[in-house]
């Protein structure tokens, strides 16, 4: 039982380039979501999702996009990197709303 | 949206002491609290959590209470080891049109001196 699995683990990109972020869990939960984590700012929701063919923005949406066609995986994009969007991004599930969520060891993403 | 506040950003202990961190959350439909430790290098992992329809929440040397009408959530660690050391962070879930999106405070630094 691996919880949730991201890859890559750190990637330095150029500014224009563009990447998916994977994310994968194996404890059948239903909730996924994305966060990005940087210095004095705590955590904060980028995009959601309640299940499989259904996304959400959260409070960071711009830049990113996200997909879900299947239980276990919810790959995040990055359409065209900036350097606004060098940080420490995180991947978690849960069984649903308002339950523990189990987060990944994350992807150090550098853009230059 | 959900505003949630912690505080301190610091806080540094010797070990056997107690510590408390505060939080405040601005969306009076918030009815799940969860808190997290960090340790460096790793994702964040839960410690405990606490519903609204509870006032207070007890796991071994972790405490959390809660006052809704207060708006604020506190952690308390008592008899802190080296171990404790970590960043914390609290989380409040937004009601409304945000119903279960978490939000997280910006963290504090524990760091317990043997």
């Amino acid at each position: 039982n691996a919880g949730v699995t991201q890859t890559p683990k750190f990637q330095v990109l150029k500014t224009g380039q563009s990447m998916t972020l994977q994310c994968a869990q194996d404890m059948n939960h239903e909730y996924m979501s994305w966060y990005r984590q940087d210095p004095g700012m705590g955590l904060r929701l980028i995009h959601y999702s309640v299940g499989a063919g259904i996304t959400d923005q959260g409070e960071v949406p711009n830049g990113y996009n996200v997909s879900r066609s299947t239980t276990e995986d919810f790959p995040l994009r990055l359409l065209s990197a900036a350097p606004s969007q060098t940080s420490v991004y995180f991947c978690a599930s849960s069984p649903s709303f308002n339950q523990p969520q189990h987060f990944g060891d994350g992807t150090r993403l550098s853009i230059l | 949206g959900e505003n949630v506040e912690q505080h301190p950003s610091t806080l540094s202990v010797q070990e056997g002491d107690s510590a408390v961190i505060k939080c405040t959350y601005s969306d009076s439909a918030s009815n799940y609290f969860p808190w997290y430790k960090q340790e460096l290098g790793k994702g964040p992992q839960l410690i405990i959590d606490i519903r609204s329809n509870v006032g207070e929440k007890k796991d071994q040397r972790i405490a959390v209470t809660l006052n809704k009408t207060a708006k604020h959530f506190s952690l308390h660690i008592t008899e802190t080891q080296p171990e404790d050391s970590a960043v914390y962070f609290c989380a409040a879930t937004a009601g409304g049109t945000s119903y279960g999106k978490l939000t997280f405070g910006q963290g504090t630094i524990l760091t317990v001196h043997p």
